[in-house]
């Protein structure tokens, strides 16, 4: 199984700074035939299911706000918040979808 | 607009079964993985099982391997789970999730509780 370990699993931000996250996966990820890693972030608010913000590392959903972005490849991955806003406490989750069992990282807190 | 939506949890004695049920609306159904993916309370995400579109191809976390059974009627546009021999560490919210280069939608959930 590939093991997905996120740092910090706590991070206290202040409103308008930086946020970074780290994901770093047991084995690579990414997928030589097309380039593509396949890693995803989402963002769990309280009482809600996860949303997906960022997949294939780097690629942003629609209507994502282009404060979030995701970089790194291989087996090192780090999603950014460039100036936090109150609506993004949560907690975050990395997730490989590169094969079975399709595993998460553990979350991480981020608060302001 | 993509919906999901999850029934068929509650309350359940150790060793007994449950069937849930995520109704899909505003999308080919046919045409997508459809997974489940589970929250205990209070932690995090565990992937569960996934089934392929037509429904030929299915996989299981180690975890419930054996006592879990995902299917689809993609004629009714319908996800399950039929989960037996149930334990207390299968307790969470269940969630159904569309895979689209990650889960690009997700239900809203079904607690599950399986307690004396």
């Amino acid at each position: 199984d590939i093991v997905m370990t996120q740092s910090p699993d706590s991070l206290a931000v202040s409103l308008g700074e930086r946020a970074t996250i780290n994901c770093k996966s047991s084995q690579s990820i990414l997928y030589s035939s097309n380039n593509w890693n396949y890693l995803a972030w989402y963002q769990q608010r309280p009482g809600q299911p996860p949303k997906l913000l960022i997949h294939w590392a780097s690629t942003r959903e629609s209507g994502v706000p282009d404060r979030f972005s995701g970089s790194g490849s291989g087996t090192d991955f780090t999603l950014t918040i460039s100036s936090l806003q109150a609506e993004d406490v949560a907690v975050y989750y990395c997730h490989q979808y590169y094969s079975s069992p399709y595993t998460f990282g553990q979350g991480t807190k981020l608060e302001i | 607009e993509v919906q999901l939506v999850e029934s068929g949890g509650g309350l359940i004695q150790p060793g007994g079964s449950l069937r849930l049920s995520c109704a899909a609306s505003g999308f080919t159904f046919s045409t997508f993985w459809m997974h489940w993916v589970r929250q205990a309370p209070g932690q995090g995400l565990v992937w569960v099982s996934r089934i392929h579109g037509d429904g030929t191809s299915t996989m299981y976390a180690d975890s419930v391997k054996g006592r879990f059974t995902i299917s689809r009627d993609n004629a009714k546009n319908t996800l399950y789970l039929q989960m037996n021999s149930l334990r207390a560490e299968d307790t969470a919210v269940y969630y159904c999730a569309r895979a689209n280069n990650g889960y690009d939608y997700w239900g809203q959930g079904t607690l599950v509780t399986v307690s004396s």
